[in-house]
């Protein structure tokens, strides 16, 4: 496609459980960042990739967060034991290189952990 | 990191009215993006705009590096318009930071 695509649009889980988010970015962008969005609030950064490496995962509240981009292309946003203030839209966005060029967002994954 | 601030937070106007979002910015900046949030939850890309103006139709931005703010533009506002406007802004290699958002609601 030609946009930035995340699956599931929606997840819901317990409390407890282990969730894997995806993202597919634009073909060819070379950059990908991962963004939290609570209700009311604008997106918080969370970590981002330059091709497969890990550039900056300052933004991950603790260890229960991780995040890899194995091939360079899809990544996974992988949350274990998750909690309810865990709920919240997660956003993933491309660019085509890291410094002078614009973020591209998907549409986001709703997280409801009950 | 860089600060970003957006103003007004909350904007309520009628059909035909035009409106002005103001995004101040703390530090110098190589990305300064402007987003429509919709009602739907979807965050469209509106203008990158580092520095200098651009127009989409309807709508415009301009941002003055220098000073360290960026405007956007609203002419002819129309319901569909409504939802909540983000500023995002980044400095070197940092990361992009969010203002909190302009919420505007477009009445018939």
């Amino acid at each position: 496609g030609a946009g930035v695509s995340q699956s599931p649009r929606y997840k819901v889980t317990k409390r407890g459980q282990d969730v894997a988010l995806r993202c597919d970015p634009i073909s060819g962008h070379v950059s990908l960042y991962w963004y939290r969005q609570a209700l009311g609030q604008g997106p918080e950064f969370l970590t981002y990739f330059n091709y497969e490496a890990q550039q900056d995962k300052s933004g991950l509240p603790n260890d229960r967060f991780s995040a890899e981009r194995p091939e360079g292309s899809i990544s996974t946003l992988t949350i274990q034991r998750t909690e309810q203030r865990d709920s919240a839209m997660y956003r993933c966005a491309s660019s085509p290189t890291g410094a002078n060029s614009p973020l591209h967002f998907g549409n986001g994954t709703r997280l409801t952990v009950t | 990191g860089i600060q970003v601030e957006q103003s007004p937070p909350d904007l309520i106007l009628q059909e035909g009215a035009n409106s002005t979002l103001r995004c101040n910015f703390s530090d110098s900046v190589n990305n300064l993006q402007w987003f429509h949030q919709n009602p739907w939850g979807q965050l469209i890309n509106l203008f990158y705009i580092p520095s200098g103006t651009k127009q989409n139709g309807r709508l415009s931005a301009t941002t003055v590096a220098t000073e360290r703010y960026s405007l956007l533009y609203i002419s002819s506002s129309q319901t569909t318009d409504s939802g909540v406007y983000f500023c995002a802004a980044k400095a070197g290699a940092d990361k992009l930071i969010f203002g909190t958002g302009t919420r505007l609601q477009v009445f018939p």
